[in-house]
């Protein structure tokens, strides 16, 4: 059983537009949420991470937005760039845990 | 400094080998894990250890022992290959970055293929 559901399963962008992946949980007692990105024959990489305290963090062209009553959080990626195009990741986990539970993952594609 | 580095890149074995996958980071971390990465599935734990001589199990351990005798070192042994498990295996190290979260760091990855 998935605990962390994400969509779409692959992403197709103009370069210049926005790219937004969605994610979803049940579990409340997740209390950190991550972002991995990915490229080929590499290992994921933290990209940016949130905790339900806020609604939103921001860094750089990357944006996490956070709804906890929905249980739902996405990755905003303003001004995409082909530099952009890899697998992202979402993930949880619980409170003062190691263990992160993820997504299924996305593939973006960002063509110029 | 090298973080986290996985042998070997690739491997092939028939059903029924063992073998030993190595995972090894100089970051001093106490927290070391195992995933595996299936297409449409994501990464799914195997197993984790939060300190030398202390390991447990992740979501999908079946068929995986590993051990940890040093910080640095965490091997992952596969007893008895079976074609589902082929797979893209990952290492990752962690540190506690705040009172309630942790910072992984992955390694390259490891292609395994059972034939």
């Amino acid at each position: 059983q998935q605990q962390v559901k994400q969509s779409p399963q692959s992403l197709i962008v103009q370069k210049g537009g926005i790219s937004i992946i969605n994610c979803a949980y049940e579990n409340t007692a997740f209390d950190y949420f991550p972002w991995y990105q990915q490229f080929p024959g590499k290992g994921p990489a933290l990209l940016i991470a949130i905790r339900p305290d806020v609604s939103e963090k921001k860094e750089g062209r990357f944006t996490i937005s956070f709804n906890k009553s929905a249980k739902q959080f996405s990755l905003h990626i303003m001004d995409s760039q082909p530099g952009d195009s890899a697998t992202y990741f979402c993930a949880a986990s619980r409170a003062g845990a190691n263990n992160l539970f993820f997504g299924t993952g996305t593939r973006l594609t960002v063509i110029p | 400094n090298a973080g986290v580095t996985q042998t070997p890149k690739f491997q092939v074995l028939k059903t029924g080998q063992s073998m030993t996958l190595q995972c090894a980071q100089d970051m001093n971390h106490e927290y070391m894990s195992w995933y595996r990465q299936d297409p449409g599935m994501g990464l799914r734990l195997i197993h984790y250890s939060v300190g030398a001589g202390i390991t447990d199990q992740g979501e999908v351990p079946n068929g995986y022992n590993v051990s940890r005798s040093t910080t640095e070192d965490f091997p992952l042994r596969l007893l008895s290959a079976a074609p589902s498990q082929t797979s893209v295996y990952f290492c990752a190290s962690s540190y506690r970055r705040t009172a309630k979260t942790y910072e992984q760091y992955f390694g390259p990855g490891t292609r395994l293929t059972v034939t």
